[in-house]
């Protein structure tokens, strides 16, 4: 079964830094972008940034350019998000989701997502 | 960057019921680049519709979606227990941000 499989909630601490996984089952990934959306507590939906696994070709939505970095592991068909610094604002659900295509940028819905992974920022 | 205003924010119905959702957008969007996702209490999103009236795999056919330019429209004709969530509309494909409606809550009445 095609799948993303997200890594646990993080609860840490100001200052501290983080990251976290979304490991695709299978062919998940090929010839697709993984995105990150970001929802903060009983908000709504925000696109962070993507990644192109076959190249590592990554593009970031302006709000978040500086504030977190995207990559990508080939050998272990795994995304990751990371910051540097967290801060409370950055408490939030983040979910990995799939881009099912390989135009530059991506132009095709999110039509597979992970189950989420809840980070808690706070002293 | 493209904003996108969902109406109404939360649409009170019965089971049966016919439901309208409306999404806005600030300037022209593409129909091809237009999608709707249902998102329930606890869940990740789910992607419902694409390029503006395509369902997803595996969406029954009471969901539609219609529209073009500024103005789009997601269509349930008869509402089930289980189509009461939260849906959001999302523009992509161009300039990035991707951007998403604010959400309109579906509930019962």
């Amino acid at each position: 079964e095609v799948q993303l499989v997200q890594s646990g909630a993080e609860v840490k601490k100001p200052g501290e830094s983080l990251k976290i996984a979304c490991h695709g089952s299978g062919d998940s990934f090929i010839n697709s972008w993984v995105g990150w959306v970001r929802q903060m507590p009983g908000k709504g939906l925000e696109s962070m940034g993507f990644i192109y696994p076959g190249d590592s070709d990554t593009r970031y939505s302006p709000s978040f350019q500086g504030q977190v970095t995207i990559s990508f592991d080939k050998s272990n068909r795994t995304a990751f998000l990371q910051w540097s610094s967290l801060k409370a604002s950055d408490t939030a659900m983040y979910y990995c989701a799939r881009s099912p295509t390989v135009a530059t940028p991506p132009d095709d819905a999110f039509d597979l997502w992970g189950q989420g992974t809840m980070v808690t920022v706070s002293s | 960057e493209i904003v996108l205003t969902q109406s109404p924010g939360t649409l009170s119905l019965s089971p049966g019921e016919r439901a309208t959702l409306s999404c806005r957008a600030s300037q022209r969007v593409s129909s091809s680049y237009l999608a709707w996702y249902q998102q329930k209490p606890g869940q990740a999103p789910r992607l419902i519709i694409n390029g503006a009236s395509t369902r997803a795999n595996g969406i029954p056919d009471r969901f539609s979606g219609s529209g073009s330019g500024t103005d789009f429209t997601l269509t349930i004709s008869r509402l089930e227990p289980e189509d009461f969530a939260v849906y959001y509309c999302q523009q992509f494909g161009g300039a990035l941000p991707y951007t998403f409606g604010q959400g309109t809550k579906l509930e019962i009445k």
